[in-house]
This record gives C-alpha cells, structure tokens and sequence, in this order.
C-alpha cells in the first residue's frame, strides 16, 4: 500500500524567504504521479504542482518547485519568496497506476505554514 | 471553467438522521471524486465514479454511505442514520482523468452531528 509522510506538523519562515517542505513517499510501484496542495483557513483545496515518476526534471511553476529524488523516495515543495498569503496548510499526495493516473489520491498530514511579517 | 460547487456548505444534523450532499463538478471533467477529511488530517478517500459508473468504494465507506452520479453530471453523496463519527469535512473533486491531470476541489461541505 502507497503511504506519505510529511514530518514537519508546523514550519514558520519570514517573509520574502524560501522555505522547504518536506515529503517523502513509499510505493513499490514504478508508475507514479506526486502533487502538492495548497488548503487555506477557508477549506479549499488548491492545486501547486506535479511530478511524474518518470519526469527527469523537477517541477517548476513559479514561486513554487519540486525537488525530486527518486532514489530517496522524496518529494520536497521549495516555495520562493514567501508572502503572507502562502499561510496555509500544505499536503503532499500520491497516485498510482500507469503513468500515474490520478484517481484515489493518498495524503500526507500536512505541514501548517505561517509566513511571518 | 467555473470550478467544482458543493451544497450545502455546513450541515448540523442529529445522531440519526439521514443527510445529502450534493457536487456539481466542472462540466468538462469526467471524473468525479469524494473525500473526506477530520481536524488535523489529510482527505481519506471514499469513492469516485468515471462518468456515471462508481469504480471504486473505500473500506471507509461503510453500509450507511451511498453515492451517484446520475447522467454523469452532478453527484450525491448520502449519509443514512448518521453517527457523531460521521462529522468531518466531505470534499467532492473532478479532473479530466489524464495522467497529469491534477483533481480540482470545491469548497467542501462541513458535517456536524450532534
């Protein structure tokens, strides 16, 4: 069974930093898509980023990258230039099947953001 | 594209009482999925249907919970006799089922059951 593990329950930076939020991932499978979400105070559920397992290179979209690596089964969410608005909860997930379909996303916990001032 | 709605966005029922959600999901999507999520948690998934076909259920959803999706468009997510364990936050998603399709969420709907 797949499983995602975000060790970091909370995590502050200041303002206009870089901060990295840890993920790492368990699956036997070779086939594989990994996401990050974004989930505010207000609930929703805010696509970031994706990874394909068979992406050679990270993932990029804007402010946000995934550093990828395979060999140790993580998949860490760099957010650049923090503002105040990142504050938010941030979930790490996982989907199987080939080329990483994704139905029956599995989430981490999730890591409480605070971008301070 | 004018995202995934979810009705109603709270809901405060009685141990025992039957309830209904109901999603609309973003009309191009033929995916549609449920998930739901307790304080401090990541969304556990329940189910989720390729147009009006339910393809898989989660041992979490047990006897009590049904769901449809009738013509492939809207989807109810009904809770029978519910249970003080019952309140969580169900969240409906869709996506266009590609590979890298990433699922898009509404705003979910908030259960209490008292």
């Amino acid at each position: 069974a797949q499983k995602i593990t975000q060790t970091q329950p909370g995590m502050f930076v200041q303002e206009k930093e870089a901060v990295t939020l840890d993920c790492t991932y368990d699956t036997s499978d070779q086939s594989y898509g990994l996401f990050w979400y974004k989930q505010p105070s207000s609930g929703e559920m805010i696509f970031l980023i994706y990874q394909g397992s068979y992406d050679e290179q990270n993932a990029t979209e804007g402010r946000y990258s995934l550093n990828f690596q395979k060999a140790r089964k993580s998949a860490n969410l760099v957010i650049s230039a923090s503002q105040l608005g990142d504050s938010a909860m941030y979930f790490c997930a996982m989907s199987l099947g080939s080329g990483g379909s994704n139905y029956k996303l599995t989430f981490g916990k999730g890591t409480l953001l605070t971008v301070n001032p | 594209d004018t995202g995934v709605s979810q009705n109603p966005r709270h809901k405060i029922t009685k141990r025992g009482q039957n309830v209904t959600f109901r999603c609309d999901p973003i009309s191009e999507h033929n995916r549609l999925y449920w998930y739901r999520q307790t304080l401090g948690q990541g969304p556990e998934f329940l189910t989720y249907f390729q147009n009006e076909a339910q393809l898989e259920k989660s041992r979490l959803l047990s006897d009590r919970f049904s769901a449809e999706r009738p013509k492939g468009s809207f989807s109810t997510l009904e809770i029978q006799r519910t249970e003080q364990g019952d309140s969580a936050m169900y969240l409906c998603a869709s996506s266009f089922g590609s590979y890298n399709s990433p699922l898009h969420f509404g705003n979910g709907t908030r259960l209490t059951v008292t």
